[in-house]
């Protein structure tokens, strides 16, 4: 069974443009989450999709906002680029959602200059 | 919102002893997951304890929970070098999910050979 698939896997942008991250769960699964990582914060919810719907939201402005496909393929969008925003995102894909076992892919590593 | 606190932050050891690893949380828990991430890739599940449940293993991973006091530990027996990595803890959220799972900032574990 193939894991779950992040691309690309490293990106650098400049300040002010914006980003698409993609991700493709585990064949079955329905619920797909995002995180970022970073050094100070450590990891954080951004958003999770069941079944084409965005189910729950984090404390994350509007700039990030997110989508999923009917193919259960979800994306992630961050217009206007801060250097902040520089971080490790991770998808994570899960059968029911947060109550059960999380898969997480290998992570766009995004660096913004 | 709740979040695990990974105790201690680093440990280091030498190969072949026993890692423990403890984990605090704030409110009640559906469940607790412990994740290892390797140098800044993506997260790798493993094992996941229901709230009912106060212990349960995998190989040489050993979880206990308790919660009454909010807390759950990770035992790595015989550890290997292989098993150096961050390892977290994760917490989801009884009220539907809207955190997330929220994680702890980690420990910090060094296999020495």
């Amino acid at each position: 069974k193939a894991g779950v698939t992040q691309t690309p896997r490293y990106l650098i942008k400049t300040r002010g443009q914006q980003v698409t991250l993609s991700c493709s769960p585990i064949s079955g699964h329905r619920s797909v989450s995002w995180y970022q990582q970073t050094p100070g914060q450590g990891l954080q919810f951004l958003f999770e999709y069941f079944s084409e719907t965005q189910r729950n939201k984090g404390n994350f402005p509007g700039r990030f906002s997110g989508r999923q496909f009917s193919n259960s393929r979800s994306e992630m969008n961050v217009s206007t680029l801060e250097l902040g925003d520089s971080a490790l995102y991770l998808c994570a894909s899960s059968y029911g959602g947060m109550n059960t076992e999380a898969f997480f892919g290998q992570g766009t590593r995004l660096t913004v200059v | 919102s709740q979040q695990g606190e990974e105790d201690p932050q680093a440990l280091s050891i030498q190969e072949g002893e026993n890692a423990t690893m403890n984990c605090s949380y704030k409110t009640s828990i559906n469940n607790l997951q412990w994740y290892r991430q390797n140098s800044g890739r993506g997260l790798v599940h493993l094992i996941l304890i229901r709230s009912n449940e106060r212990e349960k293993h995998s190989g040489r991973l050993r979880v206990t929970l308790d919660t009454s006091k909010k807390s759950s530990s990770l035992l790595i027996t015989a550890s290997r070098a292989a098993d150096t990595a961050s390892y977290f803890c994760a917490t989801d959220d009884p009220g539907g999910g809207a955190d997330g799972l929220t994680f702890g900032k980690g420990t910090h574990l060094i296999i020495q050979p």
